[in-house]
């Protein structure tokens, strides 16, 4: 059965500060892992990754994928409160579905 | 304008009723799909289509119905044999051969 584990499920940071957040996957016919944010409303789109060690960034928001040990990392540095989200793990197999995780609450305090 | 829409933005139902919730794009995507998120909870899959009069049942499509007539729409029936119906309902879409999907903004239904 396929499966997504994302921890910490919550988290409470300053401004400034820089966070990791973990994804753990087990899916069939595996093609792509995709990190969404998700405020109040519809989950947006941040990263696709498809291939392993190829590290993609926007600002200050990087990732990274390793599909030997099925994991995937989503880093951001300096910390604003703007970044307090929930942060979706989502990874998808050949049919084009995805699996999501439960989500990471990042709260970023002033 | 492109993009994904989904009306109601709120919907209040009665017990033992069915309502419906749009979905509509005009991405011109062959895929469409239909998530249910309850807090603390991600996101889990009702029911999806990747062609016009074909759909396939997620992890959770007891109590629910869907049709795809068109390419551009994809309808959700929350039928009064969903037992536990109050959530927020998220469409989205998407091409077959990539799995990035592209959300609407969400129906919250509150069962009264």
């Amino acid at each position: 059965e396929d499966k997504v584990v994302q921890s910490p499920l919550s988290l409470v940071v300053h401004e400034g500060d820089t966070v990791t957040l973990n994804c753990s996957y087990e899916v069939t016919n595996f093609r792509s892992l995709l990190w969404y944010k998700q405020e109040k409303k519809a989950p947006t789109f941040l990263f696709m990754l498809t291939s392993s060690g190829i590290e993609k960034k926007s600002g200050r928001l990087s990732s990274i994928l390793d599909k030997k040990e099925l994991f995937s990392i989503l880093n951001i540095t300096a910390t604003q409160t703007g970044d307090s989200a929930i942060y979706l793990c989502a990874p998808g197999g050949s049919q084009g579905n995805l699996i999501f995780g439960k989500g990471t609450k990042l709260s970023v305090k002033p | 304008d492109g993009g994904i829409t989904q009306s109601p933005k709120y919907l209040f139902r009665k017990e033992g009723q069915n309502v419906t919730l749009s979905c509509e794009q005009n991405l011109n995507h062959d895929a469409m799909y239909w998530y249910r998120q309850d807090p603390g909870q991600g996101l889990r899959l009702i029911y999806y289509s990747q062609i016009v009069n074909d759909f396939q049942k997620g992890d959770i499509a007891e109590g629910y119905s869907v049709s795809r007539e068109k390419k551009e729409s994809f309808p959700l029936t929350v039928t009064s044999a969903q037992k536990n119906p109050t959530a927020f309902y998220l469409c989205a879409s998407g091409t077959s051969s990539y799995n990035e999907q592209f959300f609407g903004p969400g129906t919250r239904l509150t069962v009264l």
